[in-house]
Protein backbone atom coordinates (compact mmCIF):
# COMPACT_ATOMS: atom_id res chain seq x y z
CA UNK A 1 0.00 0.00 0.00
CA UNK A 2 1.32 3.23 -0.99
CA UNK A 3 2.56 5.85 1.68
CA UNK A 4 1.72 9.42 2.23
CA UNK A 5 2.80 11.79 -0.61
CA UNK A 6 2.90 15.28 -0.44
CA UNK A 7 3.50 17.81 -3.52
CA UNK A 8 5.85 19.37 -3.84
CA UNK A 9 8.86 18.68 -1.50
CA UNK A 10 10.40 21.97 -1.98
CA UNK A 11 9.44 25.28 -2.09
CA UNK A 12 10.97 28.54 -2.37
CA UNK A 13 8.82 31.64 -2.20
CA UNK A 14 9.04 35.48 -1.56
CA UNK A 15 7.34 37.14 1.86
CA UNK A 16 3.56 37.86 0.58
CA UNK A 17 3.45 35.40 -1.65
CA UNK A 18 0.74 32.84 -0.82
CA UNK A 19 1.56 29.02 -1.44
CA UNK A 20 -0.79 25.71 -1.28
CA UNK A 21 0.91 22.52 -0.01
CA UNK A 22 -0.96 19.15 -1.01
CA UNK A 23 -1.32 15.86 0.91
CA UNK A 24 -2.72 12.37 -0.06
CA UNK A 25 -3.58 10.09 2.52
CA UNK A 26 -2.80 6.22 2.41
CA UNK A 27 -5.52 4.76 0.58
CA UNK A 28 -8.27 4.07 3.11
CA UNK A 29 -7.39 6.57 5.39
CA UNK A 30 -10.09 9.58 5.78
CA UNK A 31 -7.97 11.84 8.15
CA UNK A 32 -5.58 14.22 7.73
CA UNK A 33 -3.26 16.42 10.13
CA UNK A 34 -0.77 18.62 8.96
CA UNK A 35 2.13 19.86 11.33
CA UNK A 36 4.85 22.60 11.13
CA UNK A 37 8.12 22.03 12.45
CA UNK A 38 10.64 24.39 12.68
CA UNK A 39 13.93 24.07 14.71
CA UNK A 40 13.23 26.48 17.32
CA UNK A 41 9.22 25.48 17.91
CA UNK A 42 9.87 21.72 17.13
CA UNK A 43 6.64 19.98 15.39
CA UNK A 44 3.29 21.87 16.12
CA UNK A 45 -0.34 20.76 14.95
CA UNK A 46 -2.22 22.81 12.46
CA UNK A 47 -4.89 21.00 12.01
CA UNK A 48 -6.93 18.25 11.15
CA UNK A 49 -9.79 17.32 8.78
CA UNK A 50 -12.00 14.03 8.42
CA UNK A 51 -14.69 14.15 5.90
CA UNK A 52 -13.96 17.42 4.45
CA UNK A 53 -14.53 19.10 7.88
CA UNK A 54 -11.86 20.71 9.93
CA UNK A 55 -12.45 18.57 13.32
CA UNK A 56 -9.04 20.37 15.39
CA UNK A 57 -7.06 23.48 14.74
CA UNK A 58 -3.79 24.33 16.50
CA UNK A 59 -2.38 27.63 17.29
CA UNK A 60 -2.31 29.24 14.08
CA UNK A 61 -3.19 32.30 12.54
CA UNK A 62 -5.97 32.62 10.35
CA UNK A 63 -3.35 33.50 7.13
CA UNK A 64 -2.82 28.93 7.53
CA UNK A 65 -6.02 27.27 5.90
CA UNK A 66 -6.92 23.93 4.89
CA UNK A 67 -9.51 22.05 3.06
CA UNK A 68 -10.14 17.89 2.29
CA UNK A 69 -12.06 16.66 -0.96
CA UNK A 70 -14.18 13.94 -0.90
CA UNK A 71 -11.04 11.57 -2.07
CA UNK A 72 -9.66 12.51 1.20
CA UNK A 73 -6.93 14.53 -0.30
CA UNK A 74 -5.88 17.40 1.70
CA UNK A 75 -4.42 20.69 0.63
CA UNK A 76 -3.09 23.29 3.10
CA UNK A 77 -2.65 27.13 1.94
CA UNK A 78 -0.53 29.92 3.46
CA UNK A 79 -1.22 33.74 2.62
CA UNK A 80 0.81 36.34 3.12
CA UNK A 81 3.81 34.22 3.62
CA UNK A 82 6.48 35.54 6.42
CA UNK A 83 9.78 34.64 6.95
CA UNK A 84 8.56 32.87 10.18
CA UNK A 85 6.96 30.54 7.75
CA UNK A 86 10.03 28.87 6.48
CA UNK A 87 9.66 25.52 7.92
CA UNK A 88 9.15 21.58 7.26
CA UNK A 89 5.01 21.26 6.87
CA UNK A 90 4.47 17.59 7.64
CA UNK A 91 1.25 15.47 6.19
CA UNK A 92 -0.23 12.75 8.43
CA UNK A 93 -3.02 10.31 7.61
CA UNK A 94 -5.14 7.80 10.20
CA UNK A 95 -7.74 5.72 9.70
CA UNK A 96 -10.60 7.31 11.34
CA UNK A 97 -10.84 7.50 14.99
CA UNK A 98 -9.31 9.86 17.34
CA UNK A 99 -7.14 6.71 18.74
CA UNK A 100 -5.71 5.57 15.15
CA UNK A 101 -1.78 5.83 14.88
CA UNK A 102 -0.85 8.88 11.85
CA UNK A 103 1.38 7.41 9.31
CA UNK A 104 3.74 10.43 7.89
CA UNK A 105 4.68 11.59 4.57
CA UNK A 106 7.95 13.06 3.47
CA UNK A 107 7.21 16.91 4.12
CA UNK A 108 7.48 20.22 2.07
CA UNK A 109 10.10 22.31 2.36
CA UNK A 110 9.03 25.83 2.58
CA UNK A 111 11.64 28.62 2.35
CA UNK A 112 10.55 32.05 2.71
CA UNK A 113 12.64 34.60 1.31
CA UNK B 1 -1.81 20.46 30.97
CA UNK B 2 -0.22 18.05 28.35
CA UNK B 3 3.64 17.90 27.97
CA UNK B 4 6.44 15.90 26.92
CA UNK B 5 9.84 16.11 27.93
CA UNK B 6 12.72 14.90 25.89
CA UNK B 7 15.73 15.99 27.94
CA UNK B 8 18.13 14.70 26.03
CA UNK B 9 18.82 17.20 23.25
CA UNK B 10 21.82 15.23 21.58
CA UNK B 11 23.36 11.36 21.77
CA UNK B 12 26.79 10.50 20.66
CA UNK B 13 27.68 6.75 20.63
CA UNK B 14 29.97 4.39 18.93
CA UNK B 15 28.72 1.70 16.73
CA UNK B 16 27.70 -1.11 18.66
CA UNK B 17 27.13 0.55 22.20
CA UNK B 18 23.56 0.11 23.82
CA UNK B 19 21.79 3.90 24.20
CA UNK B 20 18.38 4.71 26.01
CA UNK B 21 16.43 7.61 24.76
CA UNK B 22 14.07 9.21 27.12
CA UNK B 23 10.95 10.42 27.08
CA UNK B 24 8.64 12.08 29.91
CA UNK B 25 5.07 12.91 30.01
CA UNK B 26 2.69 14.86 31.46
CA UNK B 27 -1.54 14.51 31.20
CA UNK B 28 -4.22 14.67 33.53
CA UNK B 29 -6.26 11.78 31.40
CA UNK B 30 -6.47 8.39 32.28
CA UNK B 31 -6.49 6.84 28.51
CA UNK B 32 -4.00 8.36 26.62
CA UNK B 33 -1.55 7.29 24.15
CA UNK B 34 2.22 7.58 23.55
CA UNK B 35 4.00 7.37 20.55
CA UNK B 36 7.98 7.13 19.06
CA UNK B 37 8.65 8.11 15.72
CA UNK B 38 12.09 7.92 13.80
CA UNK B 39 13.39 11.06 11.50
CA UNK B 40 16.27 10.27 9.24
CA UNK B 41 18.09 13.16 7.59
CA UNK B 42 15.32 12.93 5.01
CA UNK B 43 12.64 14.15 6.91
CA UNK B 44 9.50 12.01 7.13
CA UNK B 45 8.55 10.71 10.29
CA UNK B 46 8.46 6.89 10.70
CA UNK B 47 6.54 5.21 13.10
CA UNK B 48 7.89 3.04 15.55
CA UNK B 49 5.61 1.92 18.06
CA UNK B 50 2.41 3.36 20.28
CA UNK B 51 1.17 2.63 23.70
CA UNK B 52 -1.93 2.44 25.16
CA UNK B 53 -2.37 3.96 28.78
CA UNK B 54 -3.72 0.80 29.92
CA UNK B 55 -0.86 -1.27 28.84
CA UNK B 56 2.06 -1.23 30.54
CA UNK B 57 3.94 -4.31 29.29
CA UNK B 58 7.29 -3.65 27.52
CA UNK B 59 8.01 -4.41 24.13
CA UNK B 60 10.37 -5.67 22.18
CA UNK B 61 11.35 -5.40 19.15
CA UNK B 62 14.49 -6.83 17.22
CA UNK B 63 17.06 -4.32 18.70
CA UNK B 64 14.65 -1.91 19.57
CA UNK B 65 12.86 -1.96 23.13
CA UNK B 66 10.63 0.18 25.13
CA UNK B 67 10.03 0.53 28.72
CA UNK B 68 6.34 2.45 29.87
CA UNK B 69 6.33 3.24 33.38
CA UNK B 70 3.35 4.70 34.52
CA UNK B 71 4.12 5.58 37.90
CA UNK B 72 7.23 8.14 36.48
CA UNK B 73 5.28 9.07 33.69
CA UNK B 74 8.01 7.46 31.71
CA UNK B 75 8.04 6.03 28.30
CA UNK B 76 11.69 5.09 27.34
CA UNK B 77 13.16 3.72 24.09
CA UNK B 78 16.61 1.82 24.24
CA UNK B 79 18.64 0.73 21.04
CA UNK B 80 20.94 -2.56 21.73
CA UNK B 81 23.67 -2.76 19.33
CA UNK B 82 23.48 0.34 17.87
CA UNK B 83 24.01 0.60 13.61
CA UNK B 84 24.98 3.82 11.93
CA UNK B 85 21.55 3.44 10.20
CA UNK B 86 20.41 4.05 13.72
CA UNK B 87 21.34 8.03 13.36
CA UNK B 88 17.76 10.15 13.16
CA UNK B 89 16.11 12.10 15.47
CA UNK B 90 13.70 10.38 17.73
CA UNK B 91 10.30 11.59 18.59
CA UNK B 92 8.44 11.20 21.46
CA UNK B 93 4.32 11.90 21.37
CA UNK B 94 1.45 11.83 23.20
CA UNK B 95 -2.64 11.87 22.18
CA UNK B 96 -5.00 12.24 24.78
CA UNK B 97 -8.19 10.38 24.98
CA UNK B 98 -10.41 11.61 22.33
CA UNK B 99 -8.00 14.69 21.44
CA UNK B 100 -6.86 14.22 17.99
CA UNK B 101 -3.41 15.80 17.68
CA UNK B 102 -0.39 14.87 18.79
CA UNK B 103 1.55 16.86 21.34
CA UNK B 104 5.34 15.94 20.41
CA UNK B 105 8.78 16.23 22.79
CA UNK B 106 11.67 18.30 21.43
CA UNK B 107 13.41 15.59 19.94
CA UNK B 108 16.38 13.43 20.92
CA UNK B 109 19.27 13.35 18.03
CA UNK B 110 21.47 10.47 17.87
CA UNK B 111 24.26 10.24 15.85
CA UNK B 112 26.06 6.66 15.67
CA UNK B 113 29.70 6.46 14.90
CA UNK B 114 31.03 3.63 13.29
Amino acid sequence: KAGVTQTPRYLIKTRGQQVTLSCSPISGHRSVSWYQQTPGQGLQFLFEYFSETQRNKGNFPGRFSGRQFSNSRSEMNVSTLELGDSALYLCASSLEESTDTQYFGPGTRLTVL
Amino acid sequence: AQKVTQAQTEISVVEKEDVTLDCVYETRDTTYYLFWYKQPPSGELVFLIRRNSFDEQNEISGRYSWNFQKSTSSFNFTITASQVVDSAVYFCALKEGNNRKLIWGLGTSLAVNP
